[in-house]
């Protein structure tokens, strides 16, 4: 079983709609990660949160949002997407002063905007 | 920037078959090395990892892989698989950063 959940596990949106994406961790860990899987590609990088703060913002396009309310969870809030942002979304989390441990990872959230 | 290459986009194999899959990175300093598995419908996990010592790491239900410095490799090899590796499998490299950079997956199918 994984230490990290995600809701929900499929979203269809409209590309007028707001939605935002839950993610949680119940390992104690204090790095939490979102990244986007699209078919063919590596996974991209989209922002990593440390100890609460905002680490790294990988030039992702300002329809996502991401919030860290708590080392425990992670939101990715999502307004006027678009069809090619169509993917799963997933969360990591892992220890931010050990980089030799490895990410867990949650079950993905599968988005498709139309 | 940092890079990671998996050669093999697809691979087939029948049971018993032994399996090699090529990971190279573009990084020249220290650091650490991961394979992630991905059955289907299930999330991505740890399938093994190197960071120090041994350069030939075991990790679980018979994989291990082999760093090679001078070659920036680190290969993922199992000498017998079976029906229930079939999956998606991923090389990741972290050079002691937030940034964990991963290839593009490789994806096996194991034929009974």
């Amino acid at each position: 079983e994984t230490g990290v959940t995600q809701t929900p596990r499929h979203l269809v949106m409209g590309m007028t709609n707001k939605k935002s994406l839950k993610c949680e961790q119940h390992l104690g860990h204090n790095a939490m990660y979102w990244y986007k899987q699209s078919a063919k590609k590596p996974l991209e990088l989209m922002f990593v949160y440390s100890l609460e703060e905002r680490v790294e913002n990988n030039s992702v396009p300002s329809r996502f949002s991401p919030e860290c309310p708590n080392s425990s969870h992670l939101f990715l809030h999502l307004h006027t997407l678009q069809p090619e942002d169509s993917a799963l979304y997933l969360c990591a989390s892992s220890q931010s002063d050990r980089f030799s441990y490895e990410q867990y990872f949650g079950p993905g959230t599968r988005l498709t905007v139309t | 920037a940092q890079s990671v290459s998996q050669h093999n986009h697809h691979v087939i194999l029948s049971e018993a078959a032994s399996l090699e899959l090529g990971c190279n990175y573009s990084y020249g300093g220290t650091v650490n090395l991961f394979w992630y598995v991905q059955y289907p419908g299930q999330h991505l996990q740890l399938l093994l990892k190197y960071f120090s010592g041994d350069p030939l790491v075991k990790g679980i239900k018979g994989f291990e892989a082999e760093f090679i410095k001078s070659k920036f490799s680190f290969n993922l090899r199992k000498p017998s698989v079976q029906w229930s590796d079939t999956a998606e499998y991923f090389c990741a490299v972290n050079s002691g950063t937030y940034k964990y950079i991963f290839g593009t997956g490789t994806r096996l199918k194991v034929l009974a």
